[in-house]
């Protein structure tokens, strides 16, 4: 099993340019997660999905959009960059979408916006 | 609202020490709390978690405990060794079920 992979690693975006970052799982899971993490931050939940159609918001999830179309895909979309936007982004999936169950994180994306 | 804490941001210590990395959380009221681990540029592992019934959870070298009335955790790593250096985070259930509340992380470097 390839786990949680991630697409691109790094990306330079100017301001009010637009990008999607791609995360696939393999594992089946049903719950998948998008997190922001900022330079000695903890992680913020953007969006999170309980299953194929269904996405709801976390708690960061200004200008960002998501859609999960099939249970392996959950791509995050960025519409018009911003600074503000400059972060890591982990993808991660769950078999049950319990705060307590193990969430499998993918490498991760460093989005830099100027 | 729930908020997590982790000092010191950044630890050193000779390989072979035995440390303690320390986590708070100011809400009490949570029914477990994990430890995972970040490489530099890989995902998060996760280590342990500790339900909220439990005081102590082992696997291998690392031993986490959990004081609820006092809103701590400890991630105990005996042994250190150099292959121990990474980034250890903490992590509580948030006030929704698929929401994580995530310390800062402790930035660990063994030194050989």
């Amino acid at each position: 099993n390839a786990g949680v992979t991630q697409t691109p690693k790094f990306r330079i975006l100017k301001i009010g340019q637009s990008m999607t970052l791609q995360c696939t799982q393999d594992m089946n899971h049903n719950y998948m997660y998008w997190y922001r993490q900022d330079p000695g931050m903890g992680l913020k939940l953007i969006y999170y999905s309980v299953g194929a159609g269904i996405t709801d918001k976390g708690e960061v999830p200004n200008g960002y959009n998501v859609s999960r179309s099939t249970t392996e895909d959950f791509p995050l979309r960025l519409e018009l960059a911003a600074p503000s936007q400059t972060s890591v982004y982990f993808c991660a999936s769950s078999y049950s979408g319990l705060a307590g169950d193990t969430q499998y994180f993918g490498p991760g994306t460093r989005l830099t916006v100027l | 609202k729930q908020e997590v804490t982790q000092i010191p941001a950044a630890l050193s210590v000779p390989e072979g020490e035995n440390l303690v990395l320390n986590c708070s959380f100011t809400d009490s009221a949570i029914y477990n709390l994990q430890w995972f681990r970040q490489d530099p540029g890989k995902g998060l592992t996760s280590l342990l978690l500790i339900q909220s019934s439990q005081r102590e959870q082992t696997s291998g070298r690392l031993n986490a405990s959990l004081d609820k009335s006092s809103g701590r955790s400890t991630l105990y790593i005996a042994a250190s060794q150099p292959g121990d250096s990474a980034t250890y985070l903490c992590a509580v259930p948030g006030d929704s079920n698929y929401q994580l509340i995530w310390g800062a992380g402790t930035k660990l470097i063994i030194k050989p």
